[in-house]
């Protein structure tokens, strides 16, 4: 069966702080993968997916960058943290053009200080 | 435009109650994908159900049923003999043609004992 894992937690960051949270799934091989954003209350905001290791399409212009070093694994990136940067962090996975999967991860919880 | 519609900011439900959850979509695309999902307090975002525009039968998941209705472009999520432990944030979200879920703002439910 598929996993996917995602950390840390939590996350309290200053500003001006770099940033890095990483995701990663197993059993599935060549998934999508998705960073979605949550602010409090709110929906869930696409970040950046992603169908295959180096490919990385960005859905909102932000102060935010991500990586697909290896199959399985994808990484939320910032060299800089702002304020607006605080939310509710979310990794998903899905089998490449198939309504399977999208499933997510635990979410981290970053507020920038 | 996609989009999708959830008109219920918030609802309170009796326990033992079947409660229905309202979610519209608006698309142009033959084939799409509709899900369901489930955010408790911790933040997980958790997959409920599943319906895909070619189904003729409304999907089951136990105590969870998606009432769709292809014409009115309406996909409702009723939940049988509610429990406390459904007391949650609730996603309708449409996969589109590009294989992206857009999302619904979300139904806050709290059952009452």
């Amino acid at each position: 069966s598929q996993t996917i894992h995602q950390w840390p937690a939590t996350l309290v960051q200053p500003v001006g702080s770099p940033l890095s949270l990483e995701c990663t799934v197993e059993g599935t091989s060549n998934p999508n993968l998705y960073w979605y954003r949550q602010a409090a209350g709110r929906g869930l905001q696409l970040l950046f997916y992603s169908v295959g290791i180096g490919q990385i399409s960005s859905e909102v212009p932000q102060n935010l960058s991500a990586s697909r070093p290896q199959d399985r694994q994808f990484i939320l990136s910032s060299k800089k943290l702002l304020l607006s940067d605080s939310g509710f962090y979310l990794c998903a996975w899905s089998v490449y053009r198939q309504d399977y999967g999208y499933t997510f991860g635990s979410g981290t919880r970053l507020t920038v200080v | 435009a996609q989009k999708i519609t959830q008109t219920q900011p918030g609802m309170f439900v009796q326990e033992k109650e079947a409660v229905t959850l309202d979610c519209t979509y608006d698309t142009s695309d033959q084939s799409y994908g509709l899900f369901w999902y489930k955010q408790p307090s911790s933040g997980e975002m958790i997959f409920l159900i599943y319906q895909g525009s070619y189904d003729e039968q409304n999907a089951t998941e136990g105590r969870y049923s998606l009432n769709f209705q292809k014409a009115r472009k309406s996909a409702n999520l009723v939940i049988s003999a509610s429990q406390l432990g459904d007391s949650a944030m609730y996603f309708c979200a449409m996969r589109d043609s590009n294989y992206q879920l857009i999302w619904g703002a979300g139904t806050k439910l709290i059952i009452k004992p």
